[in-house]
């Protein structure tokens, strides 16, 4: 597609509820982050995969949250046991750099993110 | 802990004035300072950026200055225009583990009243 996709936009979960967000990025994008953002701030690191390898999952704040790309492209990010401190919009971004970088790039290409609002 | 800090919080300018924001960081890993803009609803977007071996990068009425003694960089905005009242985010980029990690600041939402 011409940009990245996630859905849903909006979800309400009640509190100790499962739920799940899909991206869908720009088409040959190696790189994919997840990122959430509380009111009021900046986006924070959730994970990174770069193809279907999950190579950095050090912002997961628990065990709760769980992140896939089985083939590479698609991920969904999964929140099990919802809390009300999950409350936030969480936005996906692709890359099209992976592993052979060239030093000092990096440009991030957004989606318009899930607003997840906790009960 | 806060690697990239970003003020001010938010900032109302007039039509036509320059709009400043400022950002610091702590480590000299980061490599790349781009800047991104979101507006409401929408994702962050790319706006400018530069790399640490250049003081200064202008596109049109934005201009990045770059102060790497000092681990300070700023965002211009020339001539503010009311379309430009979005959310302002200053970011910092290294590498980590084979790929560019992207840090962000807190943003600044900015105004520019007619």
């Amino acid at each position: 597609g011409a940009g990245v996709s996630q859905s849903p936009r909006y979800k309400v979960a009640k509190r100790g509820q499962d739920v799940a967000l899909r991206c869908d990025p720009i088409s040959g994008h190696v790189s994919l982050f997840w990122y959430q953002q509380a009111l009021g701030q900046g986006p924070e690191f959730l994970t990174y995969f770069q193809n279907e390898a999950q190579l950095d999952k050090s912002g997961l704040p628990s065990d709760r949250f769980f992140a896939e790309r089985p083939e590479g492209s698609v991920s969904t990010l999964k929140i099990q046991r919802t809390q009300q401190e999950d409350s936030a919009v969480y936005l996906c971004a692709s890359s099209r750099y992976g592993l052979a970088l060239k030093r000092g790039t990096g440009e991030l290409f957004f989606g318009e993110g899930s607003r997840l609002t906790v009960l | 802990q806060q690697q990239v800090k970003q003020s001010p919080q938010s900032l109302i300018v007039q039509k036509g004035g320059i709009s400043i924001i400022n950002c610091a960081y702590e480590n000299t890993a980061f490599d790349y300072f781009p800047w991104y803009q979101q507006f409401p609803g929408k994702g962050p977007a790319l706006l400018i950026a530069i790399r640490p071996d250049v003081s200064e990068k202008k596109e049109g009425r934005f201009t990045i200055s770059f102060n790497k003694s000092a681990k300070q960089f700023s965002l211009h905005i020339m001539d503010s225009q009311p379309g430009d009242s979005a959310t302002y985010f200053c970011a910092a980029s290294r590498e980590s583990g084979g790929y560019q990690k992207v840090t962000f600041g807190t943003g600044t939402k900015l105004q520019v009243i007619p």
